[in-house]
C-alpha cells in the first residue's frame, strides 16, 4: 500500500541549530515528492518538490530536501533554524501515472518547535 | 492574484444541519481537490475534479457530496452533518505542466458539528 511515514511526531531545536526532518514513502510507481509547511492557522505551503533530475532539491526559506530512492527516503533540511520555521511540516508523494493525477498521499505530519 | 480562497473561515453546525463549502481559484487550474485535517491523521482527501463538470471521490468520500459546475469553483456540501465531520477542510488546485503536477492549498475552512 502507498504510504508516507514521519517518524518524528514533534521535534525541538534551538535557534540557530541544524534541522532535518525524516520523511520516508512506500510507493509503488516512480514518485513525486513534496515538502508543505503549514503555520498554526494557516493553510500549508509548498517548500520544494522533486520530479526528476537533481536529487538535492532547494526550496524557499532556506530549505533543501536529498531524494535517496535506495532508502525511500525524502529528508528536509535546514542548516539554521529560526524562531519563524516553528511550525508543523507535512511530507507527501504523488505520481503522475494513469487516472491518479493529483492524489497526494500525506505523512502525518512533524511539528517543529524553537527553543530561544 | 488571490489564489484559493476557502468561504467561511469557520462555523459551527448542529447534528443534522447541511451546509456548503465554497472554493475559489483565480489561477485557471484545472484540477481542484478538497481534504480534511485531523489531529495525527495528516491530510486525507474526500473528493477531487480534474475538470469542469467532472469530480470523483477520494480516500474519506462518504457524508460528502461536490460539484464544479465552473472551472474555478468547487464545492464541498455536507447534507446532514455528523459530529464525526469535525474537522479543518482545506481546498487545493493545481495545474500539470510536462507530466508534473503542483498542488497550492487554500488558507482552511474550520468546522465545528455540535
Amino acid at each position: 500500500a502507498q504510504s508516507v511515514t514521519q517518524p518524528d511526531i514533534h521535534i525541538t531545536v534551538s535557534e540557530g541549530a541544524s534541522l532535518e526532518l525524516r520523511c520516508n514513502y512506500s510507493y509503488g510507481a516512480t514518485p513525486y515528492l513534496f515538502w508543505y509547511v503549514q503555520s498554526p492557522g494557516q493553510g500549508l505551503q509548498l517548500l520544494l518538490k522533486y520530479f526528476s533530475g537533481d536529487t538535492l532539491v532547494q526550496g524557499i526559506k532556506g530549505f533543501e530536501a536529498e531524494f535517496k530512492r535506495s532508502q525511500s527516503s525524502f529528508n528536509l533540511r535546514k542548516p539554521s533554524v529560526h524562531w519563524s520555521d516553528a511550525a508543523e511540516y507535512f511530507c507527501a508523494v504523488g505520481s503522475n501515472y494513469g487516472g491518479s493525477q493529483g492524489n497526494l498521499i500525506f505523512g502525518k505530519g512533524t511539528k517543529l518547535s524553537v527553543k530561544p | 492574484n488571490a489564489g484559493v480562497t476557502q468561504t467561511p473561515k469557520f462555523r459551527v453546525l448542529k447534528t443534522g444541519q447541511s451546509m456548503t463549502l465554497l472554493c475559489a481559484q483565480d489561477m485557471n487550474h484545472e484540477y481542484m481537490y478538497w481534504y480534511r485535517q485531523d489531529p495525527g491523521m495528516g491530510l486525507r482527501l474526500i473528493h477531487y475534479s480534474v475538470g469542469e463538470g467532472t469530480t470523483a471521490k477520494g480516500e474519506v468520500p462518504d457524508g460528502y457530496n461536490v460539484s464544479r459546475l465552473k472551472k474555478q469553483n468547487f464545492l464541498l456540501g455536507l447534507e446532514s452533518a455528523a459530529p464525526s465531520q469535525t474537522s479543518v477542510y482545506f481546498c487545493a488546485s493545481s495545474y500539470v505542466t510536462s507530466g508534473q503536477e503542483t498542488q497550492y492549498f487554500g488558507p482552511g475552512t474550520r468546522l465545528l458539528v455540535l
